[in-house]
């Protein structure tokens, strides 16, 4: 089966630089992805990563190790509208079809004035 | 571009009674995926639809079923609803690139069921 670990809050302050953590286990592994969710809307893709190393996307960075089963997302320069939760997913290395997400229970980042 | 539209945003039903929530993909997507959300499990997910064919499907009773229309629109369907129905089903759509593909799943706003 897949298992994967987020904690479930943090808080941190406006201007501030914070990292989320997740870890995983795992069959296999088939990439994986972190989304933004702000309360009672869609979640929205942020970021995708298949090798190790950093992505980065202006504010965003999605860090991958895969021999650690471990990834972060890295938050900089914090605005008031990160407050959000942030979901991390693994695709299901056994669906043939790559589309089978398995996500994380997410994370409630709230940012402080 | 339209982004994935699911209707309806609310919905209210008592228990055993069934419901149909819809979901239309962002155009040209033809994969649909379908999730549950509650505050207790996250996101779990339930069935994945490819030109009206399910391939994939989640831990689920017999009661959530789904399909697929040509036009690549999608409808679930829970029969004989039960108070821990409630949730937020959220539907995703995605390009199809196949297993070691990128397959970003876009996600709409979602149907929130309440069942009393």
């Amino acid at each position: 089966g897949q298992n994967i670990d987020q904690p479930t809050e943090m808080t941190a302050t406006e201007g501030a630089i914070v990292q989320i953590n997740c870890t995983y286990q795992t069959s296999g592994f088939n990439g994986l992805f972190w989304y933004q969710q702000h309360a009672g809307e869609a979640p929205t893709f942020l970021s995708y990563n298949v090798l190790d190393g950093l992505e980065e996307k202006g504010r965003f960075s999605s860090f991958l190790s895969r021999s650690k089963g471990y990834s972060y997302l890295l938050l900089k320069e914090l605005q008031m509208k990160d407050s959000a939760s942030y979901l991390c997913a693994v695709r299901d290395p056994t669906d043939n079809y790559g589309q089978n997400f398995v996500f994380g229970p997410g994370t409630r980042l709230s940012v402080l004035p | 571009k339209a982004g994935v539209t699911q209707t309806p945003r609310y919905l209210i039903k008592t228990r055993g009674q069934q419901v149909t929530l819809s979901c239309s993909p962002i155009s040209g997507h033809r994969s649909v995926s379908w999730y549950q959300q509650t505050p207790g499990q996250g996101l779990q997910f339930l069935f994945e639809y490819f030109s009206e064919t399910q391939r994939n499907k989640g831990n689920f009773p017999g009661r959530f079923s789904g399909r697929q229309f040509s036009n690549s629109r999608s409808e679930m369907n829970v029969s004989t609803l039960e108070l821990g129905d409630s949730a937020l089903y959220l539907c995703a759509s995605s390009l199809e690139h196949g297993q070691g593909g990128k397959n970003i799943q876009y996600f709409g706003a979602g149907t929130r069921l309440s069942v009393l």
